[in-house]
């Protein structure tokens, strides 16, 4: 079965200086990679996928992530904070073969002005 | 608006009553997922449905769930004989004919306390 983990509860940056967030995953097959943002009583937005091919993904807001098959990870990455920026994001995997997607347990960003 | 829409938004029951949570996609979207999500933790897959079917159920507790997507109508999540511990957020997402490398959109939730 396919699992994820974001092993930062929380990261903290300055604003206009870049951000990680932290993801890696498990799957015996090929993966379906998402990333999510959830902002307070929201549901979660979807910011970009990795399904195949180049492994520098671009999405929503200025958000990129590097798929690394050796690694076996997912990192989301934003060259420069915003204060706006700052969420609860989810990374998420499925298998190929698989239904139910896995989320990790979030990590909450916080950018200070 | 033509997201997921759920409803209520906030629903407050006691333990032993039922709650009902209503789901519906996204326009052109016959499939839907439900999660659980306790406070600051990650979502929890509960069922997967078609219209009519339940693909899988496989995240669903055993007793006092059930989940339903009718021909007609939004799908509804029921919790029956609540007790302290169903306290959470409940989304529901739905995405295109089941496609695995497509996303899936969420609803706001619903948030359930039991008294």
């Amino acid at each position: 079965a396919q699992s994820v983990a974001q092993p930062e509860d929380q990261v903290n940056v300055a604003e206009g200086n870049p951000l990680t967030v932290k993801c890696t995953y498990s799957v015996s097959g090929n993966p379906y990679l998402f990333w999510y943002v959830q902002y307070p009583n929201r549901g979660l937005q979807f910011l970009l996928k990795y399904i195949t091919g180049d492994n520098l993904v671009k999405g929503s807001y200025g958000f990129e992530a590097e798929f690394n098959k050796s690694q076996t990870s997912f990192h989301l990455k934003k060259p420069s904070a915003l204060v706006s920026d700052s969420a609860l994001y989810f990374c998420a995997v499925r298998d190929i073969n698989n239904n139910d997607m896995r989320f990790g347990a979030g990590t909450r960003l916080t950018v200070k002005p | 608006n033509a997201g997921v829409m759920q409803n209520p938004r906030h629903l407050v029951r006691r333990r032993g009553q039922e709650a009902r949570l209503r789901c519906s996609p996204m326009k052109g979207h016959s499939h839907v997922y439900w999660y659980r999500q306790l406070p600051e933790e990650g979502l929890k897959f509960m069922v997967y449905l078609q219209k009519e079917n339940i693909i899988d159920e496989s995240g669903m507790p055993k007793e006092r769930f059930s989940a339903e997507f009718p021909k007609e109508g939004p799908s509804i999540l029921r919790i029956q004989q609540v007790v302290r511990g169903d306290s959470a957020a409940y989304f529901c997402a739905s995405s295109t004919a089941g496609q695995h490398n497509q996303p899936q959109h969420f609803g706001d939730g619903t948030r359930l306390s039991i008294l």
